[in-house]
């Protein structure tokens, strides 16, 4: 089975960095993804991490550590539109994405 | 536009009743999924389909049947509908065998249950 552990909510202020940690227990892994779901709205691919590291896509990155099945969401310069909830997701399979619990963020002025 | 589309948009009907939701994506992928969002907006996959073939179902009941005429479409089949139907349901695509690869989501069915 899988399970994918986030917290449930954070908050942040306007302009400030936050991380969203994610840890996952899986039978087999192919990759850690990110997905941004604002309300109301279809979940949005953000970013993939194969191997350990950081990715860095502008404001965003993601860290992985496969050793520690640790991963998080780095958000810089937040802004107010970044309110959402994100996921964090991982392939067992070439075609088996499993999502997170979910961390809803809410960026305050 | 190049996008994964599902209809319709919310879902209203009475327990007991049998319901169908359609997705289709012309995006020349070649897997499509059914995923179900609850009220704590746990996203939990149902179904995937590659070329036509089920390749995963997690434990949903079978009351719930994927559809495909062909790989463009996936259209979800609800039977007997129960309270506990009611959620947010997502089709997604995605090529087929790329770990990286993204999945597209429709824009969601809101199906409610009474």
């Amino acid at each position: 089975g899988q399970s994918l552990e986030q917290p449930s909510e954070v908050t942040a202020v306007e302009g400030a960095i936050v991380q969203i940690n994610c840890t996952y227990q899986t039978s087999g892994f192919y990759g850690l993804s990110w997905y941004q779901q604002h309300d109301g709205g279809a979940p949005t691919f953000l970013s993939y991490n194969a191997l350990d590291g950081l990715e860095e896509t502008g404001r965003f990155s993601s860290f992985l550590s496969r050793s520690d099945s640790y991963g998080y969401l780095l958000l810089q310069e937040l802004q107010m539109k970044d309110s959402a909830s994100y996921f964090c997701a991982v392939r067992e399979g070439a075609n088996n994405l499993f999502f997170g619990t979910g961390t809803r963020l809410t960026v305050i002025p | 536009d190049t996008a994964v589309s599902q209809t319709p948009k919310y879902l209203v009907t009475q327990m007991g009743n049998d319901k169908s939701i359609k997705c289709e994506q012309n995006l020349g992928h070649d897997t499509m999924y059914w995923y179900k969002q609850d009220s704590k907006k746990f996203l939990k996959i149902m179904f995937s389909y590659n070329n036509k073939e089920l390749i995963i179902n997690e434990t949903v009941p079978n009351r719930f049947s994927p559809k495909s005429p062909d790989k463009a479409h996936l259209n979800l089949h609800i039977n007997s509908l129960e309270l506990g139907d009611s959620a947010v349901y997502f089709c997604a695509s995605s090529p087929r065998g790329r770990a990286n690869s993204p999945l597209h989501f429709g824009n969601g069915t809101r199906l409610t249950v009474t």
